[in-house]
């Protein structure tokens, strides 16, 4: 299996500038999870869906950023507009349901915004 | 809510020292708990995991984590660390649902 897979792994844009990440979760797991890393904060989490449908979203910071999970297999991440203090690493994490199946975790998203 | 404390946020060692690190957590259901590593420039990945049965668990790379219920904690021991074991390592509970991740314990391994 080829694990989570997250595009890009680097992103460098200007503020104000709208970002997309996408992540590709491994195939059977039904559950996805977004999380940011920053040095300041450690691990958040974002987001998290199952089967497809966000169950809570209370760790976005604020309207500008949006999930989707159009299908079984995809999912976005999006700021708009994008701000400095967004900078941070993205990680996409997948699952199966129960709780006590481990995260399998993505590369991670880079995201610097100037 | 579940929440999870970890003790030193930095830890500095000489090759073959024995590692412990703490992690306390707070859930008020059936737990299950990770530790997972991240070296330099990584995704985390899982080094160990605790979901029922024998509370001392093993896992790659030598690691081990012992339960223990009476003080919802879960320390990460290896007898004998190496410079290649230089990384941050999370504790991580999970309900139902959400994986909750303390701050994190950077090691650092000197030869």
């Amino acid at each position: 299996d080829a694990g989570v897979i997250q595009s890009p792994r680097h992103e460098v844009t200007e503020m104000g500038q709208e970002v997309t990440l996408r992540c590709k979760p491994i195939s059977g797991h039904n559950s996805l999870f977004w999380y940011r890393q920053t040095m300041m904060r450690g691990l958040e989490l974002l987001i998290y869906f199952n089967n497809n449908v966000p169950i809570d979203d209370s760790g976005m910071p604020e309207d500008r950023f949006s999930a989707k999970m159009p299908n079984a297999s995809f999912s976005t991440l999006k700021i708009q507009p994008s701000e400095p203090r967004d900078s941070a690493v993205y990680f996409c994490a997948s699952s199966l349901q129960q709780g006590g199946s481990p995260l399998h975790f993505g590369n991670g998203t880079r995201l610097t915004v100037t | 809510a579940q929440s999870v404390s970890q003790h030193n946020h930095h830890v500095i060692l000489s090759e073959a020292a024995s590692l412990e690190l703490g992690c306390n957590y707070s859930y008020g259901g059936t737990v299950n708990l990770f530790w997972y590593v991240q070296y330099p420039g990584q995704h985390l990945q899982l080094l160990l995991k605790y979901f029922s049965g024998d509370p001392l668990v093993k896992g790659i790379k030598g690691f081990e984590a012992e339960f223990i219920k009476s003080k919802f904690s879960f320390n990460l021991r290896k007898p004998s660390v190496q410079w290649s074991d230089t990384a941050e390592y999370f504790c991580a509970v999970r309900g139902y649902s959400t994986l909750t991740f303390g701050k994190g314990t950077m090691l650092l391994v000197s030869p």
